[in-house]
């Protein structure tokens, strides 16, 4: 089975801090995203990445950017976290089968 | 403009009955569909997906429909226990695109 692991399952950070999320993927995929969820909202896409060192603009980029030096490893860095980045965080990785395969989710809390 | 949804935010049913959750969608173009279950806490689970080339799929105890004339996908559930209390998403996929979610419907079972 695909095993998606974030590394943190929640998280209480200050306003103005610098957030990172780490997201591990054990399955050789070629394509990894972040999404935040919220209540009524559904998953909005932040970033996605094809490969190693390459990365797209999802639907909700503002605030956020991305890290993917190895290609099991897809981390979310928020530069200065503000509240309204209080959300869950779900990494996901996609093979060659078009199945997103996700983790347990960040529950983060910016105060 | 391009979206998938769903027609009731929460279902109720009870213990032994078949459960029926909808999900509209708005592009033709998609071709794809996944139906993923989210327990409390953890990230979504994949159930089963269609691709639209079909109208009905089965697994375990579930059954996926697709009707592409009025772009509506459904998730039938039998028999349905304690332990398919959860928040259901319908996701589309376009050739080449990144999935589209649903904000999802909380299924509770009651005794």
């Amino acid at each position: 089975d695909v095993k998606v692991t974030q590394s943190s399952r929640y998280l209480v950070k200050r306003t103005g801090e610098k957030v990172f999320l780490e997201c591990v993927q054990d399955m050789d995929h070629e394509n990894m995203f972040w999404y935040r969820q919220d209540p009524g909202l559904g998953l909005r896409l932040i970033y996605f990445s094809y490969d190693v060192k390459m990365k797209e603009k999802g639907d909700i980029p503002e605030g956020y950017s991305v890290s993917r030096e190895k290609k099991e490893r897809f981390s979310l860095i928020l530069e200065s976290a503000s509240t309204n980045q209080t959300s869950m965080y779900l990494c996901a990785s996609e093979g060659a089968v078009e199945k997103l395969f996700f983790g347990s989710g960040t529950q983060l809390s910016v105060l | 403009g391009e979206s998938v949804g769903l027609h009731l935010p929460t279902l109720s049913v009870q213990e032994g009955d078949n459960s029926i959750i909808n999900c509209a969608y708005s592009n033709s173009a998609s071709d794809y569909f996944i139906w993923y279950k989210q327990e409390s806490g953890k990230g979504p689970q994949f159930i089963i997906d269609i691709r639209s080339n079909m109208d009905k799929r089965q697994g375990q105890r579930v059954t996926v429909l697709l009707n592409k004339t009025v772009k509506h996908l459904s998730l039938q559930i039998a028999a349905t226990q304690p332990g398919d209390s959860a928040v259901y998403f319908c996701a589309e996929n376009r050739d080449g695109q990144n999935f589209v979610f649903g904000p999802g419907t909380r299924l509770s079972v009651l005794p």
